[in-house]
């Protein structure tokens, strides 16, 4: 049982495009993490949010973790076909430290 | 600084037979995971380490599976008795110290069991 849903499940997109990643759980989470994976790799540490409310910026990724600490976003602006990738979210609980992953959105952008 | 590295890149092995996965986590991170990753999923908390000891097991599936971390570096997933459905890519990762810190992964063992 996972406890992070992610949607969408699958993104294909044209260059330009602007898009947005859910990360959702009934659960509450200290911090929040996000990765980006690609194949045969392992995923790969974009940003960590550990406030309720709290945004980070990384370029054209803009990363929000929710007030209640329960779920996440990740909006990227203007993809690339750079972009392409599995993108993570995963959460640490209060007190815990296992990742708890969800299973990841593939984004594909085309040129 | 190196990243975690993991050996083997691959693994194919026969049903039945045992297989041993290394990781050599990131100098100076005393906090060691190991998840497991499906086709299609994301990964799984196998088994947590903090320093040699084993702080965490809970993720193991059964056990067919253990762990060590003898000198507090470098950690063997140890797998019994394969079956076809251990097939996965086997993941490390380390961080300062267990808890909230940012974990780093390795590339991954991509094990099959045929």
């Amino acid at each position: 049982t996972q406890l992070l849903e992610q949607s969408p499940q699958f993104l294909s997109i044209q260059e330009g495009e602007n898009l947005t990643v859910y990360c959702n759980s009934s659960s509450v989470f200290s911090s929040l993490q996000w990765y980006r994976q690609e194949p045969g790799e392992g995923p790969v540490l974009l940003v960590t949010v550990v406030t309720g409310g709290e945004v980070k910026k990384l370029k054209r990724l803009t990363f929000q973790f929710g007030d209640a600490r329960k779920d996440s976003s990740l909006h990227i602006t203007a993809a690339q076909p750079g972009d392409t990738g599995l993108y993570l979210c995963a959460g640490v609980r209060d007190s815990g430290y296992a990742l708890n992953f969800g299973k990841g959105t593939s984004l594909l952008v085309t040129p | 600084g190196a990243g975690v590295s993991q050996t083997p890149s691959n693994k194919v092995t026969e049903k039945g037979k045992y297989v041993e996965l290394r990781c050599d986590p990131i100098s100076g991170h005393t906090a060691l995971y190991w998840y497991r990753q499906s086709l299609g999923q994301g990964p799984e908390f196998l088994i947590y380490f903090q320093g040699t000891g084993a702080a965490d097991d809970s993720g193991l599936p059964n056990d067919r599976f253990f762990a060590v971390r003898p000198e507090g570096s470098v950690s063997t997933l140890k797998i019994q008795r394969t079956e076809r459905g251990d097939s996965a890519v086997y993941l490390c990762a380390s961080s300062k110290a267990g808890g909230p810190y940012e974990q780093y992964f390795g590339p991954g063992t991509r094990l099959t069991v045929t």
